[in-house]
């Protein structure tokens, strides 16, 4: 899979958007990007994932370079419960190859 | 729908001693994957199973072991427990089959382990 590089830390104040970048400059044609959350102590949760169209849900929205060398999860109006550690994942999806590589991700701090 | 459930929530054990940790999947998924969380580590994958079988291996010692059920449920195994096993592990289930496709991985609350 490939590696991937977030800085370690952003804040942003609540109500506003928060534009969390990655960088997977070595991606393969057949790799996924996804990201995930952990709130401090909590299992991870699912946040996004993208092959190369920019997607959103109701969570948060997705830009992938037209390159695909890197991308940014946008939450389009931060909460002080958005405070958590972001990871951004790259890796071929489907299959037998379901390993997720945690990286140390970027933490998100919202302030008021 | 329920979410993945983790039993126990907490626990303690003592060196040497031996552990089963229990995870309930999305109802439907048939992938469950385990993972260990440590300050040092950070989140590491231990492994996963699909259909009953072991289908992916991280890079832990053989004191690490699992199993799925029919029913999809999994169990991880430590044994000989050591300090350094002390850590949240993390079950995650997925829809995964073979073929193409995202499979998105949703994850349990996890099991806090203390080893002393």
């Amino acid at each position: 899979d490939a590696k991937t590089t977030q800085p370690p830390s952003m804040d942003c104040a609540e109500g506003r958007a928060a534009n969390l970048p990655c960088n997977h400059s070595t991606i393969s044609g057949n790799e996924y990007v996804y990201w995930y959350r952990q709130i401090h102590s909590q299992g991870p949760q699912y946040i996004i994932h993208g092959l190369k169209n920019n997607e959103t849900n109701e969570m948060a929205s997705l830009i992938i370079t037209e390159d695909r060398k890197s991308s940014t999860l946008i939450l389009p109006h931060a909460t002080l419960r958005d405070t958590a550690v972001y990871y951004c994942i790259v890796r071929v999806a489907g299959g037998a190859n379901s390993k997720l590589t945690f990286g140390k991700g970027i933490t998100l701090s919202v302030r008021p | 729908k329920a979410g993945v459930t983790q039993t126990p929530r907490y626990l303690i054990k003592t060196r040497g001693q031996q552990v089963t940790l229990s995870c309930s999947p999305i109802s439907g998924h048939r992938s469950v994957s385990w993972y260990q969380q440590t300050p040092g580590q950070g989140l590491q994958f231990l492994f996963e199973y699909f259909s009953e079988t072991q289908r992916n291996k991280g890079n832990f010692p053989g004191r690490f072991s699992g199993r799925q059920f029919s029913n999809s449920r999994s169990e991880m195994n430590v044994s000989t427990l050591e300090l350094g096993d002390s850590a949240l592990y993390l079950c995650a289930s997925s829809l995964v089959g073979s073929g193409t496709g995202a499979n998105e991985q949703y994850f349990g609350p996890g099991t806090r382990l203390t080893v002393t």
